[in-house]
């Protein structure tokens, strides 16, 4: 069974550019989320899909961050601009569901972002 | 809200020895479960052992054990035979059973297996 794919698996921009990474999660997986991962940091989430609904997002700075999952399949996150300090590891998970109980999550390899 | 500490910034070993890394929670939850995960250099974060709060008997999967108090609010893991490929950050979690709940991890420990 393929696990959690993410591309790219690095990305360089200038500040102030566009970025997007992609996430496609284990199969049959309706939870999908995003986690952002500071050098030495745990992951902290960002968002969390279930299905098509975006159902936590509060810890997406909405400025200039952006997430779409419009199939309920595969996901995208845009940063627009990036910033210095956006320079991170973007973690993509999924999980069989999201309600009541807990489903382990798993996680891609993740997007190693630098902004110059 | 949920905290997880890890008080161990960087461990070591040696190859074959046992290790134990420490972890501790706090929550006002009653129900919830606990996880330990591995991230190599290679970045995948790996599911290594989880832990029901309701089960008072402690989790096992191959040379991996915890130690669950819950009364102290502690998760600690034990890695027996340690091998080189054991390497890696080791990374607590908790999440609460309710629906919309989030997946909190703690900061995380450098362990490294040395020959």
């Amino acid at each position: 069974e393929a696990g959690v794919v993410q591309s790219p698996r690095y990305k360089i921009i200038e500040k102030k550019q566009p970025v997007a990474f992609w996430c496609n999660p284990i199969s049959g997986h309706n939870t999908l989320y995003w986690y952002l991962q500071n050098l030495g940091q745990g992951p902290e989430l960002l968002i969390r899909y279930e299905n098509e609904e975006a159902v936590d997002d509060s810890q997406l700075p909405k400025d200039r961050f952006s997430a779409e999952r419009l199939k309920g399949v595969d996901s995208t996150l845009k940063i627009q601009p990036a910033e210095l300090g956006d320079s991170a590891v973007y973690l993509c998970a999924s999980s069989l569901s999201g309600g009541i109980g807990v489903d382990t999550q798993y996680f891609g390899p993740g997007t190693r972002l630098t902004v110059l | 809200a949920q905290t997880v500490t890890q008080s161990q910034p960087e461990m070591s070993v040696q190859e074959a020895e046992t290790v134990t890394l420490s972890c501790t929670y706090d929550t006002s939850e009653s129900n919830y479960y606990l996880f330990w995960y591995k991230q190599p250099p290679s970045r995948q974060m790996i599911l290594v052992i989880r832990q029901e709060a309701y089960k008072q008997q402690n989790a096992t999967e191959n040379r991996f054990s915890v130690n669950f108090q819950k009364a102290a609010k502690s998760f600690s893991l034990k890695i027996s035979d340690s091998q080189l490929g054991d390497t890696a950050m080791y990374f607590c979690a908790f999440i609460a059973w309710t629906s919309g709940s989030r997946l909190t991890f703690g900061e995380g420990t450098q362990l490294t297996v040395n020959p």
